[in-house]
Order: structure tokens, then sequence, then C-alpha cells
């Protein structure tokens, strides 16, 4: 069956340190992996799709097919990063996502 | 260009009832989803709306319909409602550019059943 696990619901660094919020998936296709946002009071928005190979904000997120992971990283983590990250997996190209339960990121000063 | 948005913001009923809530997509947009997330979840998808048809549906019991109307805005129908149902229920709108595409969310509303 298809499946996001997020193994972390809270994620506590300072200022400056490196994070890495773990995401590993189930599928038996080819995935097609997002990372979505959720800052305090504002709307889920995409952070950023494995396809594109893009940096926001500074978080990069490899697809690893050998270990079915999609890890989100940034090497130095700012106040501003604060916030609910959730890991999807696009599912039969049909607009389904698949989401994990969620790790929520702070960041303390 | 006008995002998502949802209508109302919060709502209370009891069980038993029927609900409606509502959803005009961003300007451009075709594609309707939405989604149930009970507190501490992530988003659950209930079904998808493609030019005003069904393209897709996740575990969801009939009771939780749905409709996309010509201007591509879409309703969720939910009926009997029971207990569990006390969620956030999101909208998200896409343009159907095929195999990968970006869903724009609205900002939910929020049901409790009580």
């Amino acid at each position: 069956a298809q499946r996001v696990t997020q193994p972390e619901k809270l994620l506590s660094v300072f200022k400056g340190a490196p994070v890495e919020l773990k995401c590993n998936y189930s599928y038996s296709g080819s995935p097609e992996l997002f990372w979505y946002v959720q800052y305090s009071r504002q709307r889920l928005q995409l952070l950023l799709r494995h396809i594109s190979r893009e940096s926001i904000k500074g978080f990069t997120a490899d697809l690893n097919k050998g270990e079915t992971s999609f890890h989100l990283k940034k090497p130095f983590a700012q106040e501003e990063d604060s916030a609910m990250y959730y890991c999807a997996l696009l599912y039969n190209q049909g607009g389904k996502l698949i989401f994990g339960q969620g790790t929520e990121l702070s960041v303390k000063p | 260009e006008t995002g998502v948005t949802q209508s109302p913001t919060h709502l209370i009923k009891t069980r038993g009832q029927q609900v409606t809530l509502r959803c005009s997509s961003q300007s451009g947009h075709n594609t309707v989803s939405w989604y149930q997330q009970a507190l501490g979840q992530g988003p659950q998808f209930i079904f998808q709306y493609y030019r005003e048809e069904e393209n897709g549906r996740g575990n969801f019991p009939p009771r939780f319909s749905g409709l996309q109307f010509p201007n591509y805005s879409s309703e969720l129908n939910v009926n009997a409602l029971e207990l569990d149902d006390s969620a956030l229920y999101l909208c998200a709108s896409s343009p159907w550019t095929g195999a990968s595409y970006e869903q724009y969310f609205g900002p939910g509303t929020r049901l409790t059943v009580t």
C-alpha cells in the first residue's frame, strides 16, 4: 500500500544548526514526492518537489529510491523556518496526494 | 491572481446533520481536490474533481460527496455527520498539466460535530 512516514512529530534545533526532516515512502511505481510547509496562521504551501531539484529557502531534498526516502535538509536553520512540514507522495498521477503525519520544526534562538 | 478561498471558516454541527462546504479555486485552475485533516494528522485525500467529473476518490464512505461547477468552484457535502468527522477540511486547486503539478491550498474550514 502507498504510505508516507515521517517518524518525528517534533524536531527542535538551535539557530544555525543543520536540520534534517525525515520522510520515508512506500510506493510500487515511480514516485513523485513533495515537501509542503505550513507556517503559523498560514495555509499549506508547496516548498519543493523532487523532479525540479530546486533549493528553496536553503532547503534541499534528494530522492533515494534504494532507501525509499526523501529527507529534507538545510545546513543552517533560521528561526523563520519554524513551521509544520509535510512530506507528500503523488499517487497514480491522479492528483491524490498522500501526506505524512507531519513534523513540527522548532528553531530556537 | 486570486488564491483559493473556502467558506465558511468555522462550522459547528450536530451528529446526524448534513453540511456543505464551499471552495473557489484559483483563477485558471480546473481541478479541485478535497482533503480531511484531523487534529495532529496530515491531510487525507477525499476526492478530486476535474472538469465537473469525479477524478479519483480516497477511502471515504459515500456520505461524503462533492460537486464541481462550470466555473470550477466546488462543494463538499457530508451527510449523517459523525463525531469523527470533526476536522479541518482543505480544498486545493491546480491546473491540469499532466504528470506533475502543484496543488494550491485554501485556508480550510474547521468543522466541529457535537
